[in-house]
């Protein structure tokens, strides 16, 4: 069965420092992979994804995200974090012929002051 | 552009009742999806359409029915609803060839 794995269900981290989000991943074929980010009472929105070419994704409010096929991850990565990035962080996986996208349970980034 | 319009935001239901949640997407995307949010189980899969005319169950579709009435709208209608369906559902759509997903806004549903 095809899977996203995050785990650590709380990061915590202080303001300035480098954080990283665990993710690894169990999906048929070559794997398309994604991190969102959810703020209190609100959806989901698009971080980052790997579809294919440079190993080291650059996305959006500084993140970035390295893919390993021989480790099957795909860890989420900030040189410096910011409170604002206080939220739940989502790793997803498209796999298969009809296009599920298979999300983790999430993991929660507490960046103090 | 407006994305995925979900409705209604909020709603409370007794034991038993059905309602049908609607969810609307102007990108014109080939591929909708209705997920449940629950504590500490992230985003369980319903119900995923990968075209107009299909659909398909996902990890968790008993208790709900979909329909994809055109290209733009994905309903997920639940037949006679229980506690164990309060949640917080996001309906989402992508385009296969760009694979990027986008969200509604969710609607915060209580059985009681």
């Amino acid at each position: 069965a095809q899977s996203v794995a995050q785990p650590e269900d709380q990061v915590n981290v202080a303001e300035g420092n480098p954080l990283t989000v665990k993710c690894t991943y169990s999906v048929s074929g070559n794997p398309y992979l994604f991190w969102y980010v959810q703020y209190p009472n609100r959806g989901l929105q698009f971080l980052l994804k790997y579809i294919t070419g440079d190993n080291l994704v650059k996305g959006s409010y500084g993140f970035e995200a390295e893919f390993n096929k021989s480790q099957t991850s795909f860890h989420l990565k900030k040189p410096s974090a910011l409170v604002s990035d206080s939220a739940l962080y989502f790793c997803a996986a498209l796999g298969g012929s009809q296009g599920n996208l298979i999300f983790g349970k999430g993991t929660k980034l507490s960046v103090k002051p | 552009n407006a994305g995925v319009t979900q409705t209604p935001k909020f709603q409370v239901l007794k034991t038993g009742q059905s309602m049908t949640l609607q969810c609307a997407q102007d990108m014109n995307h080939n591929s909708m999806y209705w997920y449940r949010q629950d504590p500490g189980m992230g985003l369980r899969l319903i119900y995923y359409s990968a075209s107009e005319g299909t659909t398909d169950k996902g990890e968790v579709p008993n208790g709900y029915n979909v329909s994809r009435l055109n290209k733009r709208e994905f309903s997920l209608r639940l037949e006679s609803a229980a506690p164990s369906q309060t949640s917080v559902y996001f309906c989402a759509s992508s385009d296969l060839k760009n694979t990027e997903a986008f969200f509604g806004q969710g609607t915060r549903l209580t059985v009681v």
